[in-house]
């Protein structure tokens, strides 16, 4: 059973550029949650979906950022008009339910660097 | 808001040392409390968790009890080994205001001699 897929594992924009990233859960998996952690901090949240369905981006800067998890194909994370500070580890996790209790999986994360 | 408040690293350690990582929270209710790994280059792992107060959880030979009297969730293992060095998270999920995302602490960097 395939884990937790992202990619691209690394990836350089410069400045003003689109970043896509991409996240394929576990399978049978149906909640994706997406982390940022900056170097040598911990993991901050910044979004949980569902199939089709935003559930909590309380962790999301306003502007450019976005996110979906369609109903077909991977959770995609999209960074518009990336600046410097959106360098940063980006994890997503995903689990089988909603609960906390529910063990979240990890992905390998992919390292974007803005130059 | 709920929080996650660990003790800052790096941690260096003989082979064989007894290993405590310091974590405590804030939270209400009652979350469930998780101890993460970080290998170099690596995606996190969960090490172990705990769902209720006095639950202990344990796995490799790591331990943690959720103690709700201290609000404390501290990862031990009586002896460590060089395959340990990792960067270890506490986290928790959850609790009366949380919902479903995970906050993690800022994370431990544990180095092991041999």
């Amino acid at each position: 059973n395939a884990g937790v897929m992202q990619n691209p594992r690394h990836l350089v924009r410069r400045r003003g550029q689109e970043a896509r990233l991409r996240c394929s859960p576990m399978k049978g998996h149906s909640h994706v949650y997406w982390y940022r952690q900056l170097p040598e901090e911990g993991l901050k949240f910044m979004v949980y979906l569902q199939k089709e369905n935003i559930i909590d981006e309380s962790g999301m800067p306003k502007e450019r950022f976005s996110a979906e998890f369609p109903k077909e194909g991977p959770s995609i994370l999209r960074i518009q008009q990336v600046v410097r500070g959106d360098s940063a580890a980006y994890f997503c996790a995903s689990s089988s339910g909603a609960s906390e209790t529910y063990e979240q999986y990890f992905g390998p994360g992919t390292r974007l660097t803005v130059t | 808001g709920n929080s996650v408040t660990q003790m800052e690293g790096p941690v260096t350690l003989s082979e064989e040392a007894f290993l405590t990582i310091n974590c405590t929270y804030t939270a209400t209710g009652y979350p469930s409390l998780f101890w993460y790994v970080q290998y170099p280059g690596e995606g996190l792992q969960l090490l172990l968790k705990a769902t209720k107060a006095d639950d202990k959880g344990s796995n490799k030979g790591f331990e943690a009890t959720y103690r709700k009297e201290t609000t404390s969730f501290h990862l031990e293992k009586g002896s460590v080994q060089v395959s340990d060095s990792a960067v270890y998270f506490c986290a928790l999920s959850g609790g009366n205001t949380g919902g479903f995302k995970t906050i993690f602490g800022a994370g431990t960097r544990l180095f092991v001699k041999a």
